[in-house]
């Protein structure tokens, strides 16, 4: 158990619908980044939030979107669902001290399926 | 990003030693070298993190080349709870951008 929590766990939805997913972190933690993680494959990086700002972000489309909140926890929100945006989300909460960022701990993830 | 290539499966029999190899050639001096693991059906889960020396946790150890440009992670003695996806991870220090590639399979025989 790593205190990373996630929900939904499963979601059904349908093409051009829109979905928000939720993620909260670890006591302690200031930081949180967002995976997508298709069959398969190893987790791509979305974004990563520090203090309520996006402080880094990967190589998906605007349509995704993230907020953190002041207890640092943080949603995950994507427009206009493709069937491609089929996939496990993973959400990882770690420490910003200074100029180090300490090791991630991941949640179990929410399964989006788009039909 | 700099990457990594890591062997896409290895086996290994229940209480023997297992070493999972990782090349990262064009690592840059900033780079940390992460391991996280991943069971099925669950998140990633960190391993082991290391700069230039060598590393040990209650987990794991990892053997950094003199040069850097590789690794392995090793561990002592493999029990059936070990079988994951070995993922092989180089980060810049302070961003908490991971980059994921393929990870070894390991397989843990009875």
């Amino acid at each position: 158990e790593t205190g990373v929590t996630q929900s939904p766990t499963h979601l059904i939805k349908t093409r051009g619908q829109q979905v928000t997913l939720r993620c909260s972190s670890q006591s302690g933690h200031n930081t949180v980044s967002w995976y997508q993680q298709a069959l398969g494959q190893g987790p791509q990086f979305i974004f990563q939030y520090y203090r309520e700002e996006e402080n880094g972000r990967g190589n998906f489309p605007p349509r995704f979107s993230g907020l953190q909140f002041p207890n640092y926890s943080s949603e995950l929100n994507v427009n206009a669902l493709e069937l491609d945006d089929s996939a496990l989300y993973l959400c990882a909460s770690s420490r910003l001290v200074r100029d180090t960022t300490y090791e991630q701990y991941f949640g179990p993830g929410t399964r989006l399926t788009v039909t | 990003d700099a990457k990594t290539t890591q062997p896409n499966s290895m086996e290994s029999n229940e209480e023997e030693p297992v070493h999972l190899p990782c090349n990262h050639s064009t690592i840059s001096g900033t780079d940390y070298i992460h391991w996280y693991r991943q069971l099925p059906s669950q998140g990633p889960e960190y391993v082991i993190h290391g700069l230039t020396s060598n590393v040990n946790n209650r987990m794991a150890s990892l053997a950094i080349a003199e040069d850097r440009k590789s690794s392995t992670l090793i561990l002592h003695r493999a029990t059936l709870r070990d079988a994951a996806v070995y993922y092989c991870i180089l980060r810049v220090r302070r961003t908490g951008k991971l980059i994921f590639g393929q990870g070894t399979t390991l397989q843990v025989k009875p």
